[in-house]
């Protein structure tokens, strides 16, 4: 399975809205509603931010949305806020497995 | 609340194996599947392995595959990955992750809760 493709990078200032995309294919985003989008700060963990294209577990800001058109997922943070700086990862379920993005740097200006 | 610590990482020797642990607590194990995910360094995320919640299922990525084993015993909230024939491509973080709820109406799974990370490093 090869990675889903997300840019390497993206940048907002303070306050405006940033959308990374990710794509896969008709076998993985394309075909299931199981993609998710997790964020990674430095030396920590990943946390999950959507879960099932747009669903936001307990905790996370409705700032973070999420949502999907064929082949591609999208990931959107309004009211960009310094702490949202972090590399953001999809990931798709598809057949017994799961493939991730390659991330997205995000950064704050 | 939620807790997934893993160990037994370190530094390993081309072709030599090693047996990573994930002590689970805060929820019903034994009534979850599980993942492990790992990181190479300055690289993005490649999931590993998965094991359903009674451990009857277990699938794995193809770079892996004959080579790692994924367990569990529920009796002790533990998850293992027994890592045979390790190569530097094997180096990296490795996380474990929560899977689905035996309830939920798919097995596999949101990741919903990572441990801190082992790390492994296979070097001569």
């Amino acid at each position: 399975q090869s990675a889903l493709t997300q840019p390497a990078s993206v940048s907002g200032s303070p306050g405006q809205s940033i959308t990374i995309s990710c794509t896969g294919t008709s076998s993985d985003v394309g075909s299931y509603n199981y993609v998710s989008w997790y964020q990674q700060h430095p030396g920590k963990a990943p946390k999950l931010m959507i879960y099932e294209v747009s669903n936001r577990p307990s905790g996370v800001p409705d700032r973070f949305s999420g949502s999907k058109s064929g082949n591609t997922a999208s990931l959107t943070i309004s009211g960009l806020q310094a702490e949202d700086e972090a590399d953001y990862y999809c990931s798709s379920y598809t057949s017994r497995t799961t493939v991730f993005g390659g991330g997205t740097k995000l950064t704050v200006l | 609340q939620v807790q997934l610590v893993e160990s037994g990482g370190g530094v390993v020797q081309p072709g030599r194996s090693l047996r990573l642990s994930c002590a689970a607590s805060g929820f019903t194990f034994g009534s979850f599947s599980m993942h492990w995910v790992r990181q190479a360094p300055g690289k993005g995320l490649e999931w590993v392995a998965f094991i359903s919640y009674d451990g009857s299922n277990k699938y794995y990525t193809d770079s892996v595959k004959g080579r790692f084993t994924i367990s569990r015993d529920n009796s002790k909230n533990t998850l293992y990955v027994q890592m045979n024939s390790l190569s530097a491509d094997d180096t990296g973080v490795y996380y474990c992750a929560r899977g689905a709820s035996v309830y939920s109406k798919s097995d596999w799974g949101n990741f919903d809760y990572w441990g801190q990370g082992t790390l492994v490093t296979v070097s001569s």
